[in-house]
C-alpha cells in the first residue's frame, strides 16, 4: 500500500534555529515529489517539486532535497513567518493522483 | 489574478439534501481536483480530471461525483449527504507536464466548510 509518512508532526523552533522536516514514503514508482505550505485558514501553497533521487531545490530559507526513500525540506535561519504546516505529496508513475502526508506544524519563535 | 475560486465557503447542511459546490480556475489548466482535509487524516483525494470529459476516483471517491464539462470547472456533487462528509473541502488545478503525465504546482482553492447534521 501506497504511504506518505512525514515527521515529526509538530516542531517548535527559535527563530533563526535551522533544522529539518522528514517525508518518507513508499510508492510503487515515483513520478513526482511535491511540497506545500499551509497557513491556518488557508489552501496548500506551492513550495517545490522535485523528480528524481539526488535533486535539489532552493528558495529563501527553503531547501527540499530527495533521496529514493524520502525527502528532506530544510529550513535555514526560519523566522516567525515561516510557521506554517509542511505537507509533503507523491505522484506514482501508475497515475495522476497524489497522496498527501500529515503534514508537520511548525512554530518559530521570536 | 490567476485563482482558483469555490462556493459557497461555508455551508451547513441536513443529511440526505444535495448539495453541489463549486470550483472554478482561470489559469486555463488541464487538471483538477478535490480533496477533503480531516484532522489526522490530512489532505485526501476524492476525485480528479486530466480534461474535459475525464475524470478519475482518488482515495475517498465514495459519496462523491464530480463533472467536467467545461475546462474551467469542476464542480462536486454530493447527492445524498451524510455527517460523516462534514469536511473542509479544496479544489485544485495544475498543468499537466510535457509528458501528459507529471503534474505541474497545483494551485488550491480558499477551501469549502462543510457540515452536515
Amino acid at each position: 500500500e501506497d504511504q506518505v509518512t512525514q515527521s515529526p508532526e509538530a516542531l517548535r523552533l527559535q527563530e533563526g534555529e535551522s533544522s529539518s522536516l522528514n517525508c518518507s514514503y513508499t510508492v510503487s514508482g515515483l513520478r513526482g515529489l511535491f511540497w506545500y505550505r499551509q497557513d491556518p485558514g488557508k489552501g496548500p501553497e506551492f513550495l517545490f517539486t522535485l523528480y528524481s533521487a539526488g535533486e535539489e531545490k532552493e528558495k529563501e530559507r527553503l531547501k527540499a532535497t530527495l533521496t529514493k526513500k524520502e525527502s528532506f525540506l530544510h529550513i535555514t535561519a526560519p523566522k516567525p513567518e515561516d510557521s506554517a504546516t509542511y505537507l509533503c505529496a507523491v505522484q506514482k508513475t501508475s497515475g495522476s493522483r497524489l497522496t498527501f502526508g500529515e503534514g508537520t506544524q511548525l512554530t518559530v519563535n521570536p | 489574478e490567476a485563482q482558483v475560486t469555490q462556493n459557497p465557503r461555508y455551508l451547513i447542511t441536513v443529511t440526505g439534501k444535495k448539495l453541489t459546490v463549486t470550483c472554478s480556475q482561470n489559469m486555463n489548466h488541464e487538471y483538477m481536483s478535490w480533496y477533503r482535509q480531516d484532522p489526522g487524516l490530512g489532505l485526501r483525494q476524492i476525485y480528479y480530471s486530466m480534461n474535459v470529459e475525464v475524470t478519475d476516483k482518488g482515495d475517498v471517491p465514495e459519496g462523491y461525483k464530480v463533472s467536467r464539462k467545461e475546462k474551467r470547472n469542476f464542480p462536486l456533487i454530493l447527492e445524498s449527504p451524510s455527517p460523516n462528509q462534514t469536511s473542509l473541502y479544496f479544489c485544485a488545478s495544475s498543468f499537466r507536464g510535457t509528458s501528459g503525465r507529471e503534474l505541474g504546482e497545483q494551485y488550491f482553492g480558499p477551501g469549502t466548510r462543510l457540515t452536515v447534521t
